[in-house]
């Protein structure tokens, strides 16, 4: 039983580039959120979709966007790239929007922005 | 709004040592709250959670307890181990926002040397 993968697994880019980080959930698993790592930080919050919608925001800017396909799978979109946005980017998938539901995290997509 | 202000690090013990992590938690609703772990090189694990006041999550030796009158949950481990180096982080998910987006500190280090 495959866990959530991600790709790609490393990223450069320069700055005002766009980047797409894509996310395949755990199986059986319909709720994918994708969190942003700084080095030496927590995660923190971008978005969640379930049902092909996007249900809650953090505190993130509109250059982030996202999209959840008919199969969950899940893409992260980042457009105008600045050296701030080099981070982990995390996507985690879980069951349903429970509170109490495990989610299970991928190993992240590396993303350097020069 | 929802934050989880955790004990800074890093943290370094010997082997066999008694382990106490603090976390505190602010949250709008009634949250459930998680430890999650982090292994050099490796993605994030859920290492326990409890989902009420009073619960104690448990495993691998780690034990935390909900206290709500503290709003705390404070990791602890009697005696750890070289397996035991990892990054820590406490998080929450508050279940009056639907979603179950996760909240998370800052996280601390730890290294067991033997």
């Amino acid at each position: 039983d495959a866990g959530v993968t991600q790709s790609p697994t490393h990223l450069i880019k320069t700055r005002g580039q766009q980047v797409t980080l894509r996310c395949s959930p755990k199986s059986g698993h319909d709720t994918v959120s994708w969190y942003q790592q700084a080095l030496g930080q927590g995660p923190q919050f971008i978005f969640q979709y379930y049902e092909e919608e996007e249900r809650q925001r953090g505190n993130f800017p509109d250059r982030f966007s996202g999209h959840q396909f008919p199969n969950y799978s899940s893409e992260l979109n980042v457009n105008a790239l600045w050296l701030g946005d080099s981070a982990l980017y995390l996507c985690a998938s879980s069951l349903g929007l429970a509170g109490h539901n495990e989610q299970f995290f991928g190993p992240g997509t590396r993303l350097t922005v020069l | 709004g929802d934050s989880v202000t955790q004990m800074e690090g890093p943290v370094t013990l010997s082997e066999e040592a008694f382990l106490t992590i603090n976390c505190t938690y602010t949250a709008t609703g009634y949250p459930s709250l998680f430890w999650y772990v982090q292994y050099p090189g490796e993605g994030l694990q859920l290492l326990l959670k409890a989902t009420k006041a009073d619960d104690k999550g448990s495993n691998k030796g780690f034990e935390a307890t909900y206290r709500k009158e503290t709003t705390s949950f404070h990791l602890e481990k009697g005696s750890v181990q070289v397996s035991d180096s990892a990054v820590y982080f406490c998080a929450l998910s508050d279940r009056q926002t639907g979603a179950n987006n996760l909240f998370f500190g800052t996280g601390t280090r730890l290294t067991v040397i033997p």
